[in-house]
């Protein structure tokens, strides 16, 4: 099951910084968290992950804070083209499942 | 960029019958996954293969699911005596075993009707 915890959905303006929270309270000291967005009718799109330390790409960054037990995956610049469902995965255990949940249903307005 | 391509995109089919989906990942990923959406849904997931074992499958993959992955590259998700309620998205996505830590990349998906 779901080790994480997100809002069902959020309102961005465009060019706005979209900033998404995640709790995951049970974080175990190995695991990673990644986030994953999801734009309708396609298959989840990887956007960034990380253990302890905040990581940055072309996409977003991902700000962790120092309990490990939220982080927040912020989006610089939103664009229309950023609407989608965002999921936010804690790496279970010794096991391979990544669990999805029901994501943040994030919609850019222009 | 020859990314994961799955097939068909759209299948309707009558209860009762037995479907087909077949997955190709990239090419060098060595691990292979099938997960079930539902609308509304995040992805379940259903197994994944270490090249051609199939090492995990959830209690959500009931006996008439079957998914093969013969030679380490393709793989197949038959679903015999489809239900109604097998009406879903079936993705797969494929990765390389990164040490902990691992990117999957999934297909478009097949959006499976059963009526």
């Amino acid at each position: 099951d779901a080790k994480t915890t997100q809002p069902p959905s959020m309102d961005c303006a465009e060019g706005r910084a979209a900033n998404l929270p995640c709790n995951h309270s049970t974080i175990s000291g190995n695991e990673y968290v990644y986030w994953y967005r999801q734009i309708h009718s396609q298959g989840p799109q990887y956007i960034i992950h990380g253990l302890k330390n905040n990581e940055t790409n072309e996409m977003a960054s991902l700000i962790i804070t120092e309990d490990r037990k939220s982080s927040t995956l912020i989006l610089p610049h939103a664009t229309l083209r950023d609407t989608a469902v965002y999921y936010c995965i804690v790496r279970v255990g010794t096991g391979n499942q990544f669990y999805f949940g029901t994501g943040t249903s994030l919609t850019v307005i222009p | 960029d020859t990314g994961v391509s799955q097939n068909p995109r759209h299948k309707i089919t009558k209860r009762g019958q037995n479907v087909t989906f077949r997955c190709d990942p990239i090419s060098e990923h060595n691990r292979l996954y099938w997960y079930r959406q539902t609308l509304g849904q995040g992805p379940e997931f259903l197994t994944y293969f270490q090249n051609e074992a199939q090492l995990e499958k959830s209690r959500l993959l009931s006996d008439r699911f079957s998914a093969e992955r013969p030679k380490g590259s393709f793989s197949t998700l038959e679903i015999q005596r489809t239900e109604q309620g097998d009406s879903a998205m079936y993705l797969c996505a494929s990765s390389l075993d990164g040490m902990g830590q691992e990117k999957l990349f999934f297909g478009s998906g097949t959006q499976l009707s059963v009526l």
